[in-house]
């Protein structure tokens, strides 16, 4: 059963455009939503995290918008450029441990100059 | 800063064979992990270790063995390959506690079982 739902698969967009990805998830033990970033050939690198008691996170181009009666969550690049295109995950976890870091299947982002 | 080392980075594995993949950070984290990315599936939790001394099952952990050696060095065993385990293994380690999301990663290990 997976934890962690994730879309969409693949994302094309044009440079400049915006980029959404979004996640959803059941188990409300999950207190951290960490998104990753994977360049072809790399291992998974942690872009952007937000925490549950926040509703948004902004690091320059990339904001997290939360929505915690919902479930969900999502991942927004601004201004897309060829550089960002890779394969990001969303995924969750406990801080206690009690539940461990899950991973959504991924999105695949291309971004077209 | 070495960070995440992981060795080998590609085997080439023949069906009931064995090996072990190797994992070593330098961050002196608390947790290490192992998972597995196959296409579609995302990253998949084999093993973990909470701390040195513990170690406990992931999501999919059948046909695997776990060994944390010491607080730097996590190994992951597969005693009898089979072509179902071809994939792409990822170790990564945190520092645990408030920063368990926080997970810094190895470059992998390509696996094929032929």
């Amino acid at each position: 059963q997976q934890q962690v739902k994730q879309s969409p698969q693949s994302l094309i967009v044009q440079k400049g455009g915006i980029s959404i990805i979004n996640c959803a998830y059941e188990n409300t033990a999950f207190d951290y939503f960490p998104w990753y970033q994977q360049f072809p050939g790399k291992g998974p690198a942690l872009l952007i995290a937000i925490r549950p008691d926040v509703s948004e996170k902004k690091e320059g181009r990339f904001t997290i918008s939360f929505n915690k009666s919902a479930k969900q969550f999502s991942l927004h690049i601004m201004d897309s450029q060829p550089g960002d295109s890779a394969t990001y995950f969303c995924a969750a976890v406990t801080q206690g441990g009690s539940e461990k870091l899950v991973f959504g299947k991924g999105t695949k982002l291309t971004v077209n100059p | 800063n070495a960070g995440v080392t992981q060795t080998p980075k590609f085997q080439v594995l023949k069906t009931g064979q064995s090996m072990t993949l190797q994992c070593a950070q330098d961050m002196n984290h608390n947790s290490m992990y192992w998972y597995r990315q196959d296409p579609g599936m995302g990253l998949r939790l084999i093993y973990y270790s909470a701390s040195e001394g513990t170690t406990d099952k992931g999501e999919v952990p059948n046909g695997y063995n776990v060994s944390r050696l010491n607080k730097r060095e996590f190994s992951l065993r597969l005693e009898s390959a089979a072509p179902s385990q071809t994939s792409v293994y990822f170790c990564a380690s945190s520092a645990g506690g408030p920063y368990w999301g926080r997970a810094f990663f190895g470059q992998g290990t390509r696996l094929t079982v032929v």
